[in-house]
């Protein structure tokens, strides 16, 4: 139980195009998603939280007109790169949680990564 | 605030011996702290997760982590070390908003 996946697994755009990424919880219920990103070699860096059927919380230093994440349903969260330049090229890793709470699991998807050419 | 600090940026064990990476936490609250396991250009995977009670959790691929709230750590150990547990491994608290804070991870090799 308790899967998540991503989709694509892999995209290379051209600079100035929009790419989306979706995420989806398959066997469970999503009440929350979480929106990373990791740099090579480098830990997770959490770009922003949404919560099904609101608008997403976005961590300081996150561009939030840049990075549009849209939770419409319990199974389904999308990150939109929009506008992409070579420097958002990066591995970008949705997790899902049943709960927003502290102590509850994230299960995370497989990965995205994005390149811009 | 919480926060998490991995001793050992790069750990090297030879197959069949015992593994220990380690995780200190600083947390205002009792804390909830979980140990991930990502394969390159995977995402990551829960190995054990500690909330309350028992302080030697059991986890997946027989991995094992003790809570020791007087040393404020949480290292996770296995036996014996296989050439598959390779990968990166990442410990985390959670954040009283349901966040998780991680730790800047711990690149495991195995040698034959």
């Amino acid at each position: 139980g308790a899967v998540v996946s991503q989709h694509p697994s892999r995209v290379i755009c051209k600079s100035g195009t929009s790419v989306k990424i979706e995420c989806r919880s398959l066997d469970f219920q999503a009440t929350t998603m979480f929106w990373y990103r990791q740099f090579p070699k480098q830990s997770l860096m959490l770009m922003a939280t949404s919560n099904e059927g609101s608008k997403a919380t976005y961590e300081q230093g996150v561009e939030k007109d840049k990075f549009l994440i849209n939770h419409a349903s319990l199974t389904l969260s999308t990150l939109t790169v929009t506008s992409a330049h070579p420097e958002d090229s990066s591995f970008y890793i949705c997790s899902a949680s049943s709960r927003q709470g502290v102590g509850d699991t994230q299960y995370f998807g497989p990965g995205t990564r994005l390149t811009v050419l | 605030a919480q926060s998490v600090t991995q001793l050992g940026s790069h750990v090297s064990v030879s197959e069949g011996a015992l593994v220990l990476l380690r995780c200190n936490y600083s947390s205002s609250v009792p804390p909830y702290l979980f140990w991930y396991v990502q394969y390159p250009n995977q995402g990551l995977q829960l190995l054990l997760k500690y909330t309350t009670g028992a302080t030697l959790v059991k986890g997946i691929n027989g991995f094992e982590a003790e809570f020791k709230k007087s040393e404020t750590s949480f290292h996770l150990t296995k036996p014996s070390a296989h050439m598959s547990d390779a990968a990166e491994y990442f410990c985390a608290v959670s954040s009283n908003t349901g966040k998780l804070i991680f730790g800047q991870g711990t690149t495991l090799q195995v040698k034959p």
